[in-house]
C-alpha cells in the first residue's frame, strides 16, 4: 500500500521566493495534518484537515503560511515570502477519523532558505 | 500548553543490550504513541496504548501506558544496530491533535 506521498524531498531557495510543499494522503483517509519539524522546537503541528476542511490552523507561525485541501487526494503548504528562519523539515501526515487513530507520516520535505 | 518530556535525551548502547526510555506530561492523556524516527525519514508508528496501565508488545519492543495516565516508558531488548534512531512519544488531546515528545535519540554500537 502507498504510504503518504510529499514532494519535493529537498527545496532549496532564496529569502523571499514562495515554495509550494506537496502531499498526498493515504486513500481512505479523512484527516491530513502539516507539522514542521526543527532541532529548535522538534515537531509542531501547523495545521489540520478534516474532509478537505480546516480544522485548527492555531499552529500555523504566520499569515506567510497558507495550506489548501482541494480534494482528498491533495493538500499543499504555501509559505510566501520564505524567510530563512522557515528553513525545517516539513512533514505530512494522514490518518482515519474512525476514533482514535494512529497518524502515519510521510517523508518530509527538508526546507532550505537562504 | 501540554508538553511531553522524554528521557534521557540520548543513549549510546552496545548491540545486545536493553534499553528503557520514559516520556512524561503534566497532562492527562487519553492515549499514547511510541514513534521511530529514522534519518531522512518520517516517523513510524511501533505501538499505540489506549487504555491506563495497558502493556503492549510489539517483537523486541514493550510500553506501558502509566496509570495515572500522565507517563509511559519503552523498552527495546537485545538491541540490534538498525535500532538506530530518534524515539518520540506522542499523546493525543482529543480532536484528533498528537503533541509530540522531547525525543530520545539512540544510538548502538556493533
Amino acid at each position: 500500500d502507498a504510504g503518504v506521498i510529499q514532494s519535493p524531498r529537498h527545496e532549496v531557495t532564496e529569502m523571499g521566493q514562495e515554495v509550494t510543499l506537496r502531499c498526498k494522503p493515504i486513500s481512505g483517509h479523512d484527516y491530513l495534518f502539516w507539522y514542521r519539524q526543527t532541532m529548535m522546537r522538534g515537531l509542531e503541528l501547523l495545521i489540520y484537515f478534516n474532509n478537505n476542511v480546516p480544522i485548527d490552523d492555531s499552529g500555523m507561525p504566520e499569515d506567510r503560511f497558507s495550506a489548501k485541501m482541494p480534494n482528498a487526494s491533495f493538500s499543499n503548504l504555501k509559505i510566501q515570502p520564505s524567510e530563512p528562519r522557515d528553513s525545517a523539515v516539513y512533514f505530512c501526515a494522514s490518518s482515519s477519523g474512525t476514533g482514535i487513530q494512529p497518524q502515519h507520516f510521510g517523508d518530509g520535505t527538508r526546507l532550505s532558505i537562504l | 500548553g501540554q508538553q511531553l518530556n522524554q528521557s534521557p535525551q540520548s543513549m549510546f548502547i552496545q548491540e545486545g543490550e536493553d534499553v528503557s526510555m520514559n516520556c512524561t506530561s503534566s497532562s492527562i492523556f487519553n492515549t499514547w504513541l511510541w514513534y521511530k524516527q529514522d534519518p531522512g525519514e518520517g516517523p513510524v508508528l511501533l505501538i499505540a496504548l489506549y487504555k491506563a496501565g495497558e502493556l503492549t508488545s510489539n517483537g523486541r519492543l514493550t510500553a506501558q501506558f502509566g496509570i495515572t495516565r500522565k507517563d509511559s516508558f519503552l523498552n527495546i531488548s537485545a538491541s540490534i544496530p538498525s535500532d538506530v534512531g530518534i524515539y518520540f512519544c506522542a499523546g493525543f488531546t482529543g480532536f484528533q491533535k498528537l503533541v509530540f515528545g522531547t525525543g530520545t535519540r539512540l544510538l548502538v554500537s556493533p
